[in-house]
């Protein structure tokens, strides 16, 4: 199975802070990432698919980039709507199909 | 609007089994794969089965393989998931998602809860 390392595992930080999460794969997976926002109580939402397409509906200073191993998520001004927890997921080739551990944006 | 809605989930006795149910509407159910993913409590995502619009391909986390089933019917815009021999392990709130492209999970339900628990 494709192993997904995300870090950092929380991080705190201010409305309108830059905030970058990264996500390493082993071995290469192109660009088959994807990057997810989970409020508490509530479904994961699709943010970013393969690696730097924003889903349609999300806001632009969502960003990711990377290819290969290394993959970022960059949100460019953090908005109070933002404090939530970030998932990275594989969709390489075939199942299984693997998330990160998930990264906690608070304040 | 697409939406997607489990239910069937519950309290469950180690052993036992439970049938899950995804109703979809706001799309053309027959187009699209279907997955079913879970979080224990606490817990990051974890993906636990798919299947393609015509049934054709069939895929299972080594964790539930031979225990759980996936299924489908496309004349009721609904997916299922029948799950036997449940493990307190299998604890979590079960969602139903719809895949637009291979393994990426582009819309979510709200999720059901299944406890496995004596």
């Amino acid at each position: 199975d494709i192993q997904m390392t995300q870090s950092p595992s929380s991080l705190s930080a201010s409305v309108g802070d830059r905030v970058a999460i990264t996500c390493r794969t082993s071995p290469s997976i192109s660009s088959s990432l994807n990057w997810y926002q989970q409020k508490p109580g509530k479904a994961p939402k699709l943010l970013i698919y393969a690696a730097s397409s924003l889903q349609s509906g999300v806001p632009s200073r969502f960003s990711g980039s990377g290819s290969g191993t290394d993959f970022t998520l960059t949100i460019s001004s953090l908005q109070p709507e933002d404090f939530a927890t970030y998932y990275c997921q594989q969709s390489y080739s075939a199942p299984p199909w693997t998330f990160g551990q998930g990264t906690k944006v608070e304040f | 609007e697409v939406q997607l809605v489990e239910s069937g989930g519950g309290l469950v006795k180690p052993g036992g089994s439970l049938r899950l149910s995804c109703a979809a509407s706001g799309f053309t159910f027959s187009s699209y794969s279907m997955n079913w993913l879970r979080q224990a409590p606490g817990k990051g995502l974890e993906w636990v089965s798919s299947m393609s619009s015509s049934s054709t391909y069939i895929y299972y986390a080594d964790s539930v393989k031979g225990r759980f089933t996936i299924s489908r019917d496309n004349a009721k815009n609904s997916l299922y998931l029948q799950m036997n021999s449940l493990r307190v392990e299998d604890t979590a709130v079960y969602y139903c998602a719809r895949s637009d492209i291979g393994g990426v999970f582009a819309y979510w339900g709200q999720g059901t809860l299944v406890t496995v628990s004596s």
